[in-house]
């Protein structure tokens, strides 16, 4: 089973607008892991945010960590068209060598 | 190559049909992953390698799935006699993982198996 769950599913929102979405997963991490993934395509790597760090920005992504919570946000400002795509928090157990990937949320952004 | 390399793209299977999938991971990663996307569904573990040895194999759903990476680099996945319920894309991830341990993963396309 998935470590991780996304919340919400999807979120439909006007560019411009900013999106938000959640991340809860279940066991102590190294670091968590944000990726993108286009329709029918890989997935591509947005940001990492280790254990001992609260909140991390590159670009229009800013990306926030609760360990004691056990929860992350990823909040993409500004959005764009081409912002439209799945986003997948993956999280890096302590331990262990592989990522653990939760259910996704679907954003679409409309022009 | 610059990235991770799958192929094929698209394979289609018939059902009890083996089937093998390759992955050319980014030349001098050392860990390699294999991961399973059910359609609408985030990827899930399958295997992992570090460098040729299959350190964790846990995710493989049955003694039908079976990876290798004999010299260190190329990976196969096998499927033996499919079944409707294997088909899905299939992903493969390199890391490099000198910079300490689930450093970011870099993904192939993706194999897209249907079995019919």
């Amino acid at each position: 089973s998935q470590q991780g769950e996304e919340d919400p599913q999807a979120l439909s929102i006007q560019e411009g607008e900013n999106a938000t979405m959640n991340c809860s997963y279940k066991t102590s991490i190294n670091n968590l892991q944000w990726y993108r993934q286009n329709s029918g395509r890989g997935l591509v790597h947005l940001i990492l945010i280790r254990s001992n760090e609260r909140e991390k920005h590159s670009g229009r992504l800013r990306v926030t960590l609760d360990t004691s919570k056990k929860s992350s946000s990823l909040l993409i400002t500004a959005s764009r068209a081409a912002d439209t795509a799945s986003y997948f928090c993956a999280t890096g157990p302590t331990g262990a060598n592989n990522l653990f990937f939760g259910t996704g949320t679907r954003l679409t952004v409309i022009p | 190559g610059a990235g991770v390399s799958q192929s094929p793209r698209y394979k289609v299977a018939k059902r009890g049909q083996d089937v093998a999938l390759r992955c050319d991971p980014i030349s001098g990663h050392v860990s390699l992953f294999w991961y399973q996307q059910a359609l609408g569904q985030g990827p899930e573990f399958l295997t992992y390698f570090q460098n040729e040895a299959q350190l964790d194999k846990s995710g493989l759903p049955s003694d039908r799935f079976f990876a290798e990476r004999p010299e260190g680099s190329v990976s196969t996945l096998k499927i033996q006699r499919t079944q409707q319920e294997d088909s899905a894309v299939y992903l493969c991830a390199s890391s490099n993982p000198r910079g300490g341990q689930n450093t970011e993963a870099f993904f192939g396309q993706g194999t897209r198996l249907t079995v019919v």
